[in-house]
């Protein structure tokens, strides 16, 4: 059974600071990795994507992939209010068009 | 480019009648996948088209969830007859890469 695994929180940061959300994959041979952001009541929205190990940075986001390790991580540099939504971290581990396999979710809450 | 397209958006029915959810991929978007999403947990995947083939549905309550995409576009899910336990958020998602997923708005069905 693939298992993707996240904190479920919530994490709580001052707003202006960096949001630092961890994931980890039982899979070894996945080769795609995501993250989305659920506002409550909201579906997710596709945020991140990263296939190489290293950073990937896109405006205030940044993932970072390491392999070896099975891990995945999103940074948030200056956090918003905004940013407060549960994210969700999701591995494909065929690396193709396979179905995803979603972790239940970090909920952060960024405080004005 | 609109969305993904998903109807109605909340549905209340008794237990034991049918119910069917519609959804309008991208366009352009060949593969398409129907997700369950329970509260504080990530979604889960029922079925997947690649076009009009259904090629993953290993996790479809057969017995009494049905799907479709005719002409390997627009899909319609159908539960026959509802359970108490079915109440949960059905979300849409397409693809035209097959790696990066595209999440409709869902339906939040409510079985009484």
């Amino acid at each position: 059974q693939k298992e993707v695994e996240q904190n479920s929180g919530p994490l709580s940061v001052p707003e202006g600071a960096i949001a630092s959300l961890n994931c980890t994959y039982s899979d070894r041979g996945s080769q795609s990795f995501f993250w989305y952001r659920q506002y409550s009541g909201k579906s997710p929205e596709l945020i991140m994507s990263i296939y190489s190990n290293g950073d990937k940075e896109d405006g205030r986001f940044t993932a970072q992939l390491n392999k070896a390790s099975q891990y995945v991580s999103l940074l948030i540099r200056d956090s918003q209010p905004s940013d407060s939504a549960t994210y969700l971290c999701a591995v494909n581990a065929q690396g193709g068009s396979e179905k995803l396999v979603f972790g239940k979710g970090t909920k952060l809450t960024v405080n004005p | 480019e609109a969305g993904v397209v998903q109807s109605p958006r909340y549905k209340i029915i008794e237990k034991k009648q049918p119910v069917a959810f519609w959804c309008n991929p991208i366009s352009g978007h060949n593969t398409l996948y129907w997700y369950l999403q329970n509260l504080g947990q990530g979604p889960e995947l029922l079925i997947r088209y690649e076009n009009e083939e259904a090629v993953d549905d290993s996790q479809l309550p057969k017995d009494r969830f049905s799907a479709e995409r005719l002409k390997g576009v627009d899909s319609t899910l159908k539960i026959q007859p509802a359970e108490l336990g079915d109440s949960a958020v059905y979300l849409c998602a397409s693809s035209y890469t097959g790696y990066e997923q595209y999440f409709g708005p869902g339906t939040r069905l409510t079985v009484t």
